[in-house]
């Protein structure tokens, strides 16, 4: 049991790539979300999925896309990156379709752009 | 929305002493969920406590427990015995229908 993986652990792009951070769980959980962390901001959520086919957008979606094809995976993609998305991105899935249950994170990437 | 209140960017304790990490909420919901988070430099989000909000009794795990508050919206965490591996640092954070972290408590523990 792998819990909550993530890759890259770590990437570098330039201004107006695109890339995609991977996340997937073995846990067989309904809902999964993207956050950021940023210093002296704590985490702030990017977007989430009650389930296979139903995404929503968190606090911070613009700039960020994602998809739920699958129960097990949930990229996120970054379409044209700009320096402002350096971060380190976490990726979270919880048992039910719901928040409210304790969330398991991932190791997390971390990204700069520059 | 929903708002979570870390009043204390930095805090040090003593190895072996005990330590309380505040935290406030601000919310309109009845039904949510409480925790408290712990990051090692290892950057690893770790679940350290949770509690319910319909639960009066404080949840307790081994040397972490929490003083619940719900009508003054307070959720402190107490760390009792304090070790060098507690040394990281400790996120609030708020359930409902998102999740909600506060800024984070950076917490040194000294030998």
């Amino acid at each position: 049991n792998a819990g909550v993986t993530q890759t890259p652990k770590f990437q570098v792009l330039k201004t107006g790539q695109s890339m995609t951070l991977q996340c997937a769980q073995d846990m067989n959980h309904e809902y999964m979300s993207w956050y950021r962390q940023d210093p002296g901001m704590g985490l702030r959520l990017i977007h989430y999925s009650v389930g296979a086919g139903i995404t929503d957008q968190g606090e911070v979606p613009n700039g960020y896309n994602v998809s739920r094809s699958t129960t097990e995976d949930f990229p996120l993609r970054l379409l044209s990156a700009a320096p402002s998305q350096t971060s380190v991105y976490f990726c979270a899935s919880s048992y039910f379709g719901s928040p409210q249950e304790t969330q398991y994170f991932g190791p997390g990437t971390r990204l700069l752009v520059l | 929305a929903q708002t979570v209140t870390q009043s204390q960017p930095e805090m040090s304790v003593q190895e072996a002493e005990t330590v309380t990490l505040s935290c406030t909420y601000d919310t309109s919901e009845n039904n949510y969920y409480l925790f408290w988070y712990k990051q090692p430099p290892s950057r690893q989000m770790i679940l350290v406590i949770r509690q319910e909000a319909y639960k009066q009794q404080n949840a307790t795990e081994n040397r972490f427990s929490v003083n619940f508050q719900k009508a003054a919206k307070s959720f402190s965490l107490k760390i009792s015995d304090s070790q060098l591996g507690d040394t990281a640092m400790y996120f609030c954070a708020f359930s409902g229908n998102q999740f909600y972290f506060g800024t984070g408590t950076s917490l040194t523990v000294i030998p």
